[in-house]
């Protein structure tokens, strides 16, 4: 069974930084392209970036968060991270990592329960 | 990165069909064949419904099914069912700097 857990989220103030940590067990991680997807308080859902699988040598971001936030993973951990420095209001949100559906595949197949991200003074 | 337009609200009595419009351009769903949606209850994590406009992952009802014309793009409930009562997103690939783009959201209610 494939399971997605976040961690990291918390309260910061604006111009902080923050890392979040999602483990992922249930399939072979090395091998998937993972995401990161958030969600303000009451708001939809936007795709904040990508990263692809083998060692994640391939990284995209959304415009929103391009030179602040940095995507990475560890395949002996089966971890995946998302790094947010010089956060701002408008980050906050629920954060959750998403898997791949696949090769040539352009859809989040499995979620996370997400974790909280909260900027404010 | 606009999102893809979709109507804030569709209700329907049980057993009735309901069918959410999701419409973008040629830059996102009228490009490509890479639209999903995705079915969120209250506190939820999303849940995957169709993938690439039409398929249907296993463990999904087939009472969920998809379709796409030009830029626009449908999810169509049939047999609704009191557990159907959601907020819904769809997706698109795009071929902008920002990869993937969401819908605004349909909250499904069930009379």
């Amino acid at each position: 069974e494939v399971q997605l857990v976040e961690s990291g989220g918390g309260l910061v103030q604006p111009g902080g930084s923050l890392r979040l940590s999602c483990a992922a067990s249930g399939f072979t991680f090395s091998s998937y392209a993972m995401y990161w997807v958030r969600q303000a308080p009451g708001k939809g859902l936007e795709w904040v970036s990508l990263i692809s699988g083998t060692s994640g040598g391939t990284t995209y971001y959304a415009d929103s968060v391009k030179g602040r936030f940095t995507i990475s993973r560890d395949d002996s951990k089966n971890t995946l991270f998302l790094q947010m420095n010089s956060l701002r209001a408008d980050d906050t949100a629920v954060y959750y990592c998403a898997k791949r559906g696949g090769s040539y595949s352009y859809y989040f197949d499995y979620w996370g329960q997400g974790t909280l991200v909260t900027v404010s003074s | 990165q606009s999102a893809l337009t979709q109507p804030a609200s569709v209700s329907g009595s049980p057993g009735q069909s309901i069918t959410i419009s999701c419409t973008g351009n040629s830059s996102d769903i009228g490009g490509n064949s890479y639209v999903s949606w995705y079915q969120q209850h209250p506190g939820k994590a999303p849940k995957l419904m169709i993938y690439h406009v039409t398929n249907r992952p296993s463990g999904v009802s087939n009472r969920f099914s998809g379709s796409k014309s030009g830029n626009t793009a449908s999810l169509t409930i049939s047999g609704l069912q009191a557990e159907d009562e959601a907020d819904y997103y769809c997706s698109s690939y795009t071929s902008r700097s920002t990869l993937f783009v969401f819908g605004t959201g349909t909250k499904v209610t069930v009379l």
